[in-house]
């Protein structure tokens, strides 16, 4: 059974370009979470869906990132635009039902800004 | 509202060795706590997780963690340590359904021959 996918899987931008990553659960989870880490600030929750609603987006930077689940099998991470500290890995996870369920990483997007 | 702290940034031991990595959390209730690891390159991957009954988890990889009320903590231990062990250990904690996980900052393991 195919994990979480994410793409793609290395991006390069230049500053204030738009970035779009993708993210597709494994088939059957109901919550998908996304991630950020970096060295200076580790693993940080930027937003979490439960049912492809979003239940808690207090880690969601500002305004340039925004978050969209359009079905059960699909999540998009969207920075426009984009600015040099936003380079970091950016994972997707899922779990069955909620976040106190084990969570299932995807292999990360390493984004680099420009 | 919950919270997680690894004490170590990074620890380094011989193959072979025991090794024992700690967590302690804040939270007012049982929490739900976890183990992940992360090798180089890759996401996150369960290791063990406690929600309840016997307070000694065995996980994967050989790996095992103590829930210990009384002091707040949810050590992870491992009798001998290979070499392939070498990766980033994150302990996280979740206040149930409904709210979030907290993961901690990582401790990274060094593995030496």
């Amino acid at each position: 059974d195919a994990g979480v996918i994410q793409s793609p899987r290395h991006e390069v931008t230049e500053m204030g370009q738009e970035v779009t990553l993708r993210c597709k659960p494994i088939s059957g989870h109901n919550s998908l979470f996304w991630y950020r880490q970096t060295m200076m600030r580790g693993l940080e929750l930027l937003i979490y869906f439960n049912n492809n609603v979003p239940i808690d987006d207090s880690g969601m930077p500002e305004d340039r990132f925004s978050a969209k689940m359009p079905n059960a099998s699909f999540s998009t991470l969207k920075i426009q635009p984009s600015e040099p500290r936003d380079s970091a890995v950016y994972f997707c996870a899922s779990s069955l039902d909620s976040s106190t369920d084990t969570q299932y990483f995807g292999p990360g997007t390493r984004l680099t800004v420009l | 509202a919950q919270s997680v702290t690894q004490p170590d940034i990074h620890i380094t031991v011989s193959e072979g060795a025991s090794l024992e990595l700690r967590c302690n959390y804040s939270y007012g209730a049982t929490p739900y706590l976890f183990w992940y690891v992360q090798s180089p390159g890759q996401g996150l991957q369960l290791l063990l997780k406690y929600f309840s009954g016997d307070t000694l988890v065995q996980g994967i990889k050989g790996f095992e963690a103590e829930f210990k009320r009384s002091q707040s903590s949810f050590n992870l231990r491992k009798p001998s340590v290979h070499w392939s062990d070498a990766a980033e250990y994150f302990c996280a904690v979740g206040a149930g359904r409904g709210f979030k996980t907290i993961f901690g900052a990582g401790t990274r393991l060094f593995v030496k021959a």
